[in-house]
């Protein structure tokens, strides 16, 4: 079964409110990625988290990886209408098995 | 650069029919993976390769076939094609196990 999860499945949020979406891993992790799909499309990498404690930034994305490296967020702020989609973490434990979340689908209401 | 193609794109299947699943990359990368998609499921693992010639069992083994003769290609291949298989199935690919994947655009699987 998964080893990630992944909450909340559904975010709705209103165009120009802030959403966070969380991973959790029962196993330490020597990386986590996230993956980004829009409907009807492909998931898409968007970044690569390998250090406890680490923040990533990308324009209105802040990525964060856990001190004990177990946990991530992605912190969205001022949600537009072209960050629908849905969002998957992706952990690797020391094994390099890379275990997918379930995913947070995000809608916004305009 | 093409990246990871997979063929084709949506097909229908009679239960019991077999078939086969073509993915091919181009960028010269050891790992390659098959995942299917169903809502609420994430991205489950079918099947993977570390490289040519080597393949192994991931998450969902069941009712799948693989072989990597080829850095390039890693077809999946429906023995006899289920239901429960109506999924969206995705290729993928990447330098190493457990780095960044690039996924091919997916081939949407119905049986009937």
């Amino acid at each position: 079964g998964q080893q990630v999860m992944q909450i909340p499945q559904y975010q709705h949020v209103q165009e120009g409110e802030d959403f966070t979406t969380y991973c959790n891993s029962s196993t330490t992790l020597s990386n986590i990625q996230w993956y980004k799909q829009r409907p009807g499309g492909h998931p898409v990498f968007l970044i690569q988290l390998v250090k406890s404690g680490e923040v990533k930034k990308q324009k209105r994305l802040t990525f964060q990886f856990g001190e004990a490296k177990k946990n991530s967020s992605l912190h969205i702020t001022a949600t537009q209408t072209t960050d629908v989609g849905t969002y998957f973490c992706a952990g690797a434990p020391n094994d390099y098995k890379l275990s997918f979340g379930a995913g947070t689908t995000v809608t916004v209401r305009a | 650069n093409a990246g990871v193609t997979q063929t084709p794109k949506f097909q229908v299947l009679k239960t019991g029919q077999s078939m086969t699943l073509q993915c091919a990359q181009d960028m010269n990368h050891e790992y390659m993976s098959w995942y299917r998609q169903d809502p609420g499921m994430g991205l489950r693992l079918i099947h993977y390769s570390v490289g040519a010639g080597i393949t192994d069992q991931g998450e969902v083994p069941n009712g799948y076939n693989v072989s990597r003769s080829t850095t390039e290609d890693f077809p999946l291949r429906l023995l006899s094609a289920a239901p429960s298989q109506t999924s969206v199935y995705f290729c993928a690919s990447s330098t190493h196990r457990g780095n960044t994947i690039y996924f091919g655009e997916g081939s949407w699987l119905t049986v009937v």
